[in-house]
């Protein structure tokens, strides 16, 4: 069965500070793999997503997550944070399908709060 | 403007009444889907909907029903609520059920069952 750790419940940095949200996944099966954001009082949006190719990827606001197949990684990294980056991010991965599609469940890990202080 | 719509945004009622959180999408997507957010445990489905008159079991299907009668709409049906489905319940949707597609979010219902 699949499953996401993201290995910190909470992070708190200091605004313009460089920031890493870390997130293991396991799975026996080729995988998609995102990160999503939640601002206070609002529903997920997505940040960045994984399919295929280059193992670094680029998202809005600045942040960027590399997928690191032998770790079975895919950390979420922003060199230079800002106060309005406070909110919590969630790691996501779902099985890749032989043809190409996925099974339609997206198994989430349990939440990372960024907590940026001026 | 593109949305999910979700209502009721927020409930308090009692256990054993029945309930119903409607979910509505304007983007004429193929795939919906139910999560429940509990602090520390994340996200997890529920059911989700491949299309019309296609659903399926998330991770936590257990005292849930749902219905896809139609492309727009998802609702998420308690029978007979009970105090450990008090949660924060997300609908979400996307172009189909290839999952490459990013999903769109509602806002959240705020259910808590008494």
């Amino acid at each position: 069965a699949q499953s996401v750790t993201q290995l910190d419940s909470q992070v708190p940095v200091f605004e313009e500070a460089p920031v890493e949200l870390r997130c293991n996944y396991s799975s026996s099966v080729s995988v998609y793999l995102f990160w999503y954001v939640q601002y206070p009082n609002q529903g997920l949006q997505l940040l960045l997503k994984y399919l295929s190719g280059s193992t670094l990827v680029k998202g809005i606001n600045g942040f960027e997550a590399e997928f690191n197949k032998s770790q079975t990684s895919f950390h979420l990294r922003k060199p230079s944070v800002h106060i309005s980056d406070t909110a919590e991010y969630f790691c996501a991965v779902t099985h890749l399908l032989n043809y190409g599609g996925s099974q339609g469940n997206l198994i989430f890990g349990k939440g990372t709060k960024l907590s940026v202080k001026p | 403007e593109a949305q999910v719509t979700q209502n009721p945004r927020y409930l308090i009622t009692v256990t054993g009444k029945k309930l119903t959180v409607t979910c509505s999408q304007n983007m004429n997507h193929e795939y919906m889907s139910w999560y429940r957010q509990d602090p520390g445990l994340g996200l997890r489905q529920i059911y989700y909907s491949m299309n019309v008159e296609v659903t399926d079991k998330g991770d936590v299907p257990e005292g849930y029903k749902v219905s896809r009668k139609e492309k727009r709409n998802f609702p998420l049906i308690l029978e007979s609520p009970s105090p450990n489905q008090t949660s924060l319940y997300f609908c979400a949707s996307s172009t189909s059920g290839n999952i490459n597609q990013p999903q769109h979010f509602g806002d959240g219902t705020r259910l808590s069952i008494l």
